[in-house]
């Protein structure tokens, strides 16, 4: 069974503070790797990929670790909207046939930002 | 902009129904997915669908089948509903990307939501 894992917790950090969490994943034929950012009752939406050179947005850092088969995300100078739950989704390679094998979500870091 | 729409924000039905749940993309993406998500559980992909008529079981797919007649269109079905298909059910697309026979998953973007509870 191939698996994603976050750490749940919820993470409470005041703001302006910079935070960061991982996500491992079990499968090393992964292809690509996304942050996506998830509201209380609404949709995922893409927050970043993540290159293997590492990419950044602003205040927000992602990195790839092949060998250790992690994506770490970090957030600076964290604000109050910042607070959500960040999920984190690997997908392999796959042929012309199609397969969903190994398209897996995690099931969500859930960061709180306290004024 | 891109837009995923549900046929329905919430719906309510009972045990034993026969429930539709439909999805449209105008994005002209290949790849159309099925999931729910629950507390503590996370996203779980249900069904998988890579192009037109085309389909593909995904973690947890007993209990419904999928229909897709038209590249834009991904429907659900629950055959008979049942007390434990209550859940947030959230439909995405997305593109492919690769060569030389091999692809991966773009971005997927995600509907809406449809807030399920079956009595």
């Amino acid at each position: 069974r191939k698996e994603v894992e976050q750490d749940p917790g919820p993470f409470n950090v005041p703001e302006g503070a910079t935070v960061a969490f991982n996500c491992t994943y079990s499968n090393s034929a992964s292809q690509s790797f996304f942050w996506y950012r998830q509201d209380c009752r609404k949709e995922p939406k893409l927050l970043m990929s993540v290159y293997s050179s590492g990419n950044e947005d602003g205040r927000f850092t992602a990195q790839l670790n092949r060998a250790s088969q992690y994506i770490s995300l970090l957030i600076r100078d964290s604000k109050l909207s910042d607070s959500a739950t960040y999920l984190c989704v690997v997908t392999p390679l796959y042929d012309s046939g199609g397969g969903a094998d190994g398209l897996t979500f995690g099931k969500g870091t859930h960061l709180i930002i306290q004024p | 902009d891109v837009k995923v729409t549900q046929s329905s924000r919430y719906l309510v039905k009972r045990t034993g129904e026969k429930v539709f749940l439909e999805c449209v993309q105008d994005m002209d993406h290949e790849n159309m997915f099925w999931y729910r998500q629950d507390p503590g559980l996370g996203l779980r992909l249900i069904y998988f669908s890579y192009d037109v008529k085309m389909k593909e079981k995904g973690d947890i797919p007993e209990g419904y089948s999928v229909s897709r007649e038209k590249k834009e269109r991904f429907s659900l079905i629950l055959e008979s509903a049942s007390t434990n298909q209550t859940s947030m059910y959230l439909c995405a697309s997305s593109l492919s990307r690769g060569a030389g026979g091999l692809f991966h998953t773009d971005t997927q973007y995600f509907g809406p939501g449809t807030r399920l509870t079956v009595l």
